[in-house]
């Protein structure tokens, strides 16, 4: 079975600063990933995903994320986070012939104005 | 967003009781989820289903079930509360590689 690796649980940071989330998965066979974000008293919403090609995929709100395959890894980032990017983050993993998601723990993100 | 109702919204309930969530969806989707969130461990799955009458086990199935008669709805059974099933359920709909969630049933087992 797979398994999601998230690594800070907590970020703060200041308006205008970039921001790197860490995202590592085990699995052997072919995955597509995933990052959601999470609101403050929203559901989850998709931010971006990965299955094929480049490796580097942009999403939504300035969001991007680089699969390297070599580290089985699925950052994520953005140049330059503002005050409504303070949210909750997961990245998720899915067999490319499955059908079920699996989360990793998430991570805090708060912007100080 | 995906038509996706889920009801109750929030539910107290004491230990030993059984407890239904129900979740709707207008998208006519194959797939429903439900998954529960807590801290630190982001969502964890406890039942899927791939059709009617057609369900399957997640990571965190135990103490749960779940039936589905119709396409629209998935329901998920406490099937006697426990204090470690005080948590947020969320249920989500859609082929897997694109999800849409509900707003979310907060349950608290007292």
């Amino acid at each position: 079975a797979q398994s999601v690796s998230q690594h800070n649980h907590h970020v703060i940071l200041s308006e205008a600063a970039s921001l790197e989330l860490g995202c590592n998965y085990s699995y052997g066979g072919t995955v597509n990933l995933f990052w959601y974000v999470q609101y403050p008293g929203q559901h989850l919403q998709l931010l971006l995903k990965y299955f094929s090609g480049d490796p580097l995929v942009k999403g939504i709100k300035g969001f991007e994320a680089e699969f390297i395959k070599s580290k089985f890894s699925f950052n994520l980032r953005k140049p330059s986070v503002q005050w409504s990017d303070t949210a909750e983050y997961f990245c998720a993993v899915m067999e490319a012939a499955g059908n079920k998601l699996t989360f990793g723990g998430g991570t805090r993100v708060l912007v100080k104005p | 967003d995906a038509g996706i109702t889920q009801s109750p919204r929030h539910k107290v309930t004491e230990t030993g009781t059984p407890v239904t969530l129900r979740c709707h969806q207008t998208e006519n989707h194959r797939y429903m989820y439900w998954y529960r969130q807590d801290p630190g461990h982001g969502l964890r799955l406890i039942h899927y289903s791939y059709g009617v009458k057609d369900t399957d086990k997640g990571e965190v199935s135990d103490g749960y079930s779940v039936s589905r008669s119709k396409t629209e709805d998935f329901l998920l059974t406490l099937e006697s509360a426990t204090s470690s099933q005080t948590s947020v359920y969320f249920c989500a709909t859609g082929p897997g590689e694109k999800l849409f969630f509900g707003s979310g049933t907060q349950l608290s087992v007292l």
